[in-house]
């Protein structure tokens, strides 16, 4: 069973837009980190957050979490056409093995 | 780029049939994780191995076998194929046991007919 669930399952918004997604998950964790997928291929690592942090920011990305409601959000601020992809949380459970969520899929119009 | 390679990139088995698949880690890692991602769906995680022995499994059944060699490179054996064991196969190093961040290789995709 997969620990986290994001939101929107697809998202479409016009180049320069803001793109945000959410991350709902079940237990308590260690921390809590995004990753990107294209095509279909291997996932990158966008950022990592701590379940002791509130909010990171990295480049264009700004990542919350808050640990009473289990959830985190990704916002990605004025997107570019590279930005299309899907988008996955993935929770640490401090037994360093990742578990994903169904991910977001985000399309940016030019 | 992660450093992290796998081979073959695509793969086609019948059902019943056996399969390899293979990972380099990147430089220095010593720890590697697999992974399966169905079409639609999130990576599901199989196992993981540090110095050459599996440190955790997760929901799969034992037709599922990993090695990890001293060069920390990675096989992921799959016996008895079945259809829904297509999917995409990734696999992710680490620097070390405890690593937070995990580096994905593109991954092997498996269709099983």
């Amino acid at each position: 069973s997969q620990q986290g669930e994001e939101d929107p399952q697809a998202l479409s918004i016009q180049e320069g837009e803001n793109a945000t997604m959410n991350c709902s998950y079940k237990t308590s964790i260690n921390n809590l980190q995004w990753y990107r997928q294209n095509s279909g291929r291997g996932l990158v690592h966008l950022i990592l957050i701590r379940s002791n942090e509130r909010e990171k920011h990295s480049g264009r990305l700004r990542v919350t979490l808050d640990t009473s409601k289990k959830s985190s959000s990704l916002l990605i601020t004025a997107s570019r056409a590279a930005d299309t992809a899907s988008y996955f949380c993935a929770t640490d459970r401090n037994d360093y093995k990742l578990s994903f969520g169904a991910g977001t899929t985000v399309t940016v119009r030019a | 780029e992660t450093g992290v390679t796998q081979s073959p990139t695509h793969l086609i088995k019948t059902r019943g049939q056996q399969v390899t698949l293979r990972c380099s880690s990147q430089s220095g890692h010593n720890t590697v994780s697999w992974y399966q991602q169905a079409l639609g769906q999130g990576p599901q995680f199989i196992f993981q191995y540090y110095r050459e022995e599996e440190n955790g499994r997760g929901n799969f059944p034992p037709r599922f076998s990993g090695l990890q060699f001293p060069n920390y490179s990675s096989e992921l054996n799959v016996n008895a194929l079945e259809l829904d064991d297509s999917a995409l196969y990734l696999c992710a190093s680490s620097l070390k046991f405890g690593a937070e961040t995990q580096y994905f290789g593109p991954g092997t995709r498996l269709l099983v007919l």
